[in-house]
């Protein structure tokens, strides 16, 4: 079985300051990793996902997320926070049986002041 | 192209009852998946259907049931509501690989009052 662990409920940062979300993950076999980002009374939006080759992903509206095989972990960055930003933050694995099936982290609260 | 759609938005039942949740996919996806999130515990998967069959079954009772037709369109029953069955219920489509990115409605408010 896979699990996510998102060990922050909630991240402060400053408009303009870089920002990190932790995530780490454990499965199984390979890890195929995604962040989505959910607004207020909103459906979830794919931000990025990890399946294979360079540890660093690029996703939308700037974020990026650094795979670690070895400390398991899938942290979501941003260079420079927005004010827009603010959000809940969802860490998901895939399992790699052929499935589509996501088992989340609890979310992080993102909050960016201006 | 149009995103996934859920219908109805909001709903508000009593409990004994039941109540059927409809998601229609982006077209050309095959997996409809369905997930309910609660406060307290958080995004949890219900079932998945790829081609008109359950794929896949998370750890909810048997109150909780689903279907999806040959144009990829799904839904959910629940029978018997409690009030803990109140959430916002979530359907998410894919192309249905392990590593396809899921699209998420903007789900269904359930309340059970």
């Amino acid at each position: 079985a896979q699990s996510v662990a998102q060990p922050e409920d909630q991240v402060n940062v400053a408009e303009g300051n870089p920002l990190t979300v932790k995530c780490t993950y454990s499965v199984s076999g390979n890890p195929y990793l995604f962040w989505y980002v959910q607004y207020p009374n909103r459906g979830l939006q794919f931000l990025l996902k990890y399946i294979t080759g360079d540890n660093l992903v690029k996703g939308s509206y700037g974020f990026e997320a650094e795979f670690n095989k070895s400390q398991t972990s899938f942290h979501l960055k941003k260079p420079s926070a927005l004010v827009s930003d603010s959000a809940l933050y969802f860490c998901a694995v895939s399992p790699g049986s052929g499935y589509s099936t996501l088992t989340f982290g609890k979310g992080t609260m993102l909050l960016v002041s201006p | 192209k149009a995103g996934v759609t859920q219908t109805p938005r909001y709903l508000i039942k009593t409990r004994g009852q039941q109540v059927t949740l409809s998601c229609s996919p982006i077209s050309g996806h095959r997996s409809v998946s369905w997930y309910q999130q609660t406060p307290g515990q958080g995004l949890q998967f219900l079932f998945e259907y790829f081609s008109e069959t359950q794929r896949n079954k998370g750890n909810f009772p048997g109150r909780f049931s689903g279907r999806q037709f040959s144009n990829s369109r799904s839904e959910m029953n629940v029978s018997t509501l409690e009030l803990g069955d109140s959430a916002l219920y979530l359907c998410a489509s894919s192309l249905g690989g392990q590593y396809s990115e899921a699209f998420f409605g903007q789900g269904t408010r359930l309340t059970v009052v």
